[in-house]
């Protein structure tokens, strides 16, 4: 079965500080990852998408890692800031019939609060 | 260039009232997708359309969800009669057709409350 689990379920940090959001998946076959941020009364956003071949993305403060042989990506935020308290969502496409549709997998999100 | 509109945001009905949402996806995009977020969960699928057909309502109850997108454009997503259970919010999204690259955009969704 199909599955996108993550972890912490929620977070909380001060501002300023790092943290780090884990996903593990068994959709098989693979074609992409992406984390969504989703702000609260918000619809998600895509932060960063990731193949099979590549292993590391940044989009500013955000950097996505890849590891395909055992099926888990992570999520590093540096140096938190206020506005980054949102829901992050892992998602993955599969690589058949239904990556051509945009079916995605979803995970619940990890819910971050950061503190000032 | 717009993004994917949504109304109304917020809804409150009473059980075994109806409702409807409304969802205009951006220009250009054949493919269009329902989702029904619970609160502390990821989206779930409801209905996928390419264009104006059903690619995909494998998840859609349909003893009580319809949904339809006349013209291939804007849809419609109704309940009827809705339960406690269908509290949620309802995210429209949109796509170009074709890779597995290609993202999809979502709406800032329908809050919808059963009393």
């Amino acid at each position: 079965k199909n599955q996108v689990e993550q972890s912490p379920q929620s977070l909380i940090i001060l501002e300023g500080k790092n943290c780090t959001l884990q996903c593990n998946y068994t959709v098989s076959p693979f074609s992409n990852l992406r984390w969504y941020k989703q702000d609260t009364g918000r619809g998600p956003v895509s932060l960063t998408i990731m193949t099979f071949s590549e292993n590391t993305k940044s989009n500013g403060r955000y950097t996505a890692t890849l590891d395909a042989d055992t099926k888990q990506s992570s999520l590093h935020i540096t140096a938190s800031q206020l506005s980054d308290s949102a829901s992050y969502i892992c998602v993955v496409t599969p690589a058949d019939r239904g990556s051509t549709l945009g079916r995605l997998y979803f995970g619940r999100g990890t819910q971050l609060t950061v503190w000032p | 260039e717009a993004g994917v509109a949504q109304s109304p945001r917020y809804k409150i009905i009473e059980k075994r009232q109806s409702v409807a949402f409304w969802c205009n996806p951006i220009s250009g995009h054949a493919t269009l997708y329902w989702y029904q977020q619970i609160l502390g969960q990821g989206p779930k699928l409801l209905i996928q359309f390419q264009n104006n057909g059903v690619v995909d309502d494998s998840q859609l109850p349909k003893d009580r969800f319809s949904a339809e997108r006349l013209k291939g454009v804007d849809s419609t997503l109704k309940i009827q009669p809705a339960k406690l259970e269908d509290s949620a919010v309802y995210l429209c999204a949109s796509r170009r057709s074709g890779g597995a690259s290609y993202e999809q955009y979502f709406g800032p969704g329908t809050r919808l409350t059963v009393t």
